[in-house]
């Protein structure tokens, strides 16, 4: 069976200070790694779909990368308006994609 | 260009009753998926289809149920509704059943009492 686990669930920063998140899965057989941004009451926003280990991928703030059994976001000096909830989902070959439960980022001005 | 539209928004149904939820992807793709998330948790997979047929339905009870048109739009029923049906409820629009990113829609918040 499929597992993702998101840590921490929730995360509050200080503007400017870096850190990561971390998704830990356990799939037969990755297509892909998703990580979406999910503000309150909306649907998920795609950020970086991520395939093999070793991958990294940018945009802004937000850098992602992918190991065989784990997948950081790591996000460098946030801002208030980064704040979310960051959800990671793993896509098998064979079924749909199944996600972690989310870490809930703060980040105060 | 729209992106995945999802309606209603918002929606409160009384135990027993049945509910349906409308989706229409974005234009040019041909698979939509449905996840429920309840608060405080991720997503979870309950249908998929693509050109009209099933291609996958995730561990939800026979009273979930939906269909896709010629259009690409899509349904999802709910029938004899339970408290614990109270959720997000999310679209998402893709190329096709592959390798390709999922886009969702903004989601309809049901509320049973």
């Amino acid at each position: 069976e499929d597992q993702v686990t998101q840590s921490p669930e929730a995360l509050r920063l200080q503007e400017g200070e870096s850190s990561s998140l971390n998704c830990s899965y356990t799939v037969s057989g990755l297509r892909g790694l998703f990580w979406y941004r999910q503000d309150p009451g909306k649907g998920p926003e795609f950020l970086f779909t991520l395939y093999s280990a070793g991958e990294e991928k940018e945009k802004e703030r937000l850098k992602a990368t992918l190991t065989k059994k784990e997948s950081f976001l790591h996000i460098t000096a946030p801002k208030p308006e980064d704040s979310a909830t960051y959800l990671c989902a793993v896509h098998p070959f064979t079924r749909q994609l199944t996600f972690g439960s989310g870490t809930q980022l703060t980040v105060l001005p | 260009d729209a992106g995945v539209t999802q309606s209603p928004t918002h929606l409160i149904k009384t135990r027993g009753q049945q509910v349906t939820l409308r989706c229409s992807p974005i234009s040019g793709h041909k698979s939509v998926s449905w996840y429920q998330q309840v608060l405080g948790q991720g997503p979870q997979f309950i249908f998929q289809y693509y050109e009209k047929e099933e291609r996958g339905r995730g561990n939800f009870p026979d009273r979930f149920s939906a269909r896709q048109f010629p259009n690409y739009s899509s349904e999802l029923n709910v029938n004899a509704l339970l408290l614990g049906d109270s959720a997000l409820y999310l679209c998402a629009s893709s190329l096709g059943t592959g390798d390709y990113g999922y886009t969702f829609g903004s989601g309809t918040r049901l509320t049973v009492v």
